[in-house]
Formats: C-alpha cells, structure tokens, sequence
C-alpha cells in the first residue's frame, strides 16, 4: 500500500530554518516525481517545489532561493529544507507523489506537518 | 489569490447533485488535463479525477469531472454527508516556471 508520512514541522522564528522529510512506503522515491504543496491557514493549496526523476529541482516563486528539495534513496525519502523562513511560510506542508497519464495530477498525499513561523 | 478561481462554497441537499467550477485560462486549464482533489481538513487530500474527467481505482462514479474552453467542473450525484469537504481543481499553467496550480478551494456542505 503507497502512504506517504510528513514529518520535521514545528514552531520557528522568522529567519530561522527548518527540514521537513517525507518517508514513502510501498515504491521507491528513486525515479518518481516528488512535490511539496503547502496550505496557509484559510487559504487554498500552493505548489511548492518538485523534485523530477533526475533529480532536477524547480521552486513556486515565494520560496526560490531559499528552500531546498532533495531525496534521499537509501531512506525512500524526500526532503525539504527551509532557509530564511518568513510569517507568509506558515502552512501545513504537504509531499505528495506526482504521476503523469495524459495529464500531471498527484495520486497520494501524505497528511501534512504544520509549519508555524512566528516569534 | 488563485490562478485558477473556484467558488467558496456551494451546498445541497443528502441525495441531490452539485457542481463545482474551476475556472483559468488558455495557459492552463484551456491547454491542459485538469485534476480535482478532495480535502478533509487533517487528512491526506484525496485524488477524485485526473485528465480532466478519469476516476482512480475506488473512486465511485458519483464523482465526474468534464471540461469546456478555459473552465473545468466537478460534478457530485446523490450527495452523501460522507461528501463534506473541501475540493480543488489543478492543472499545468505553461506561463510559470514550473507550473503546477491550483485553485482556492470550494468548501462542500450537505444540508
């Protein structure tokens, strides 16, 4: 059975960091499509960051520079480090898996760890 | 604010149908296959449609997905309370970087 499960999430200060993991279980997160979406609260989803099967990395406009994906295979995980973090990052972050049939569409979310940036 | 724009919420009745649009544009919805998502806030978000109008494995045919120009619309037949949630529309936007978006979100209430 594909779950995916958030962790790292927390109360942070502006300015400070965190890195949130997504451990995958039943595929591997070699060779897939792996995206962050997070939710403000009250707000609706914003696509984060992405990471492609060889290993290109892209970034949504407000978190260029200053987040940083990655995975790591050993640990069927993928990672996201947040650098700089700003009050506006508050959400609960989300990785889910990103597949492709005619169309780009995300077929498992994990739960989602809540990120709270504030001093 | 969304690139893609959903109502807020719509509402019925246990048994009737709703819709619910998403609406974009050519750089996105009108030139790309749309997914919808249902949310149960402190649950993982739930794949209801993907290319515009299949449904995943489990997904009952209740749920339907169609699309005309640059809008999109998710339909839902003999609402259950079960349905409460909230639902959001995605695509590909080809004027971004990177392009994945999505719409604010459409609050579902079961009267």
């Amino acid at each position: 059975e594909v779950q995916l499960m958030e962790s790292g999430g927390g109360l942070i200060q502006p300015g400070g960091s965190l890195r949130l993991s997504c451990a995958a279980f039943g595929f591997t997160v070699s060779g897939t499509y792996m995206t962050w979406v997070r939710q403000a609260p009250g707000k609706g989803l914003e696509w984060v960051s992405i990471i492609y099967s060889g290993d290109s990395t892209f970034y949504g406009d407000s978190v260029k520079g200053r987040f940083t994906i990655s995975r790591d295979n050993y640990k069927n995980t993928v990672n996201l480090q947040m650098d700089s973090l700003r009050a506006e990052d508050t959400a609960m972050y989300y990785c889910a898996r990103q597949v492709y049939s005619s169309g780009y569409y995300y077929d498992y979310w994990g739960q989602g760890t809540l990120v709270t940036v504030s001093s | 604010q969304s690139v893609l724009t959903q109502p807020p919420s719509v509402s019925a009745a246990p048994g009737q149908k709703v819709t619910i649009s998403c609406s974009g544009s050519t750089s996105n919805i009108g030139n790309n296959y749309v997914s919808w998502y249902q949310h149960v806030p402190g649950t993982a978000p739930k794949l209801l449609i993907y290319d515009t109008n299949k449904r995943p494995s489990g997904i009952p045919d209740r749920f339907s997905g169609s699309k005309s120009a640059t809008s999109a619309t998710l339909g839902i037949t003999g609402l259950q309370t079960g349905d409460e949630a909230d639902y959001y529309c995605g695509t590909w936007d080809s004027s971004l970087s990177a392009g994945h978006v999505f719409g604010g979100g459409t609050k579902l209430t079961v009267l």
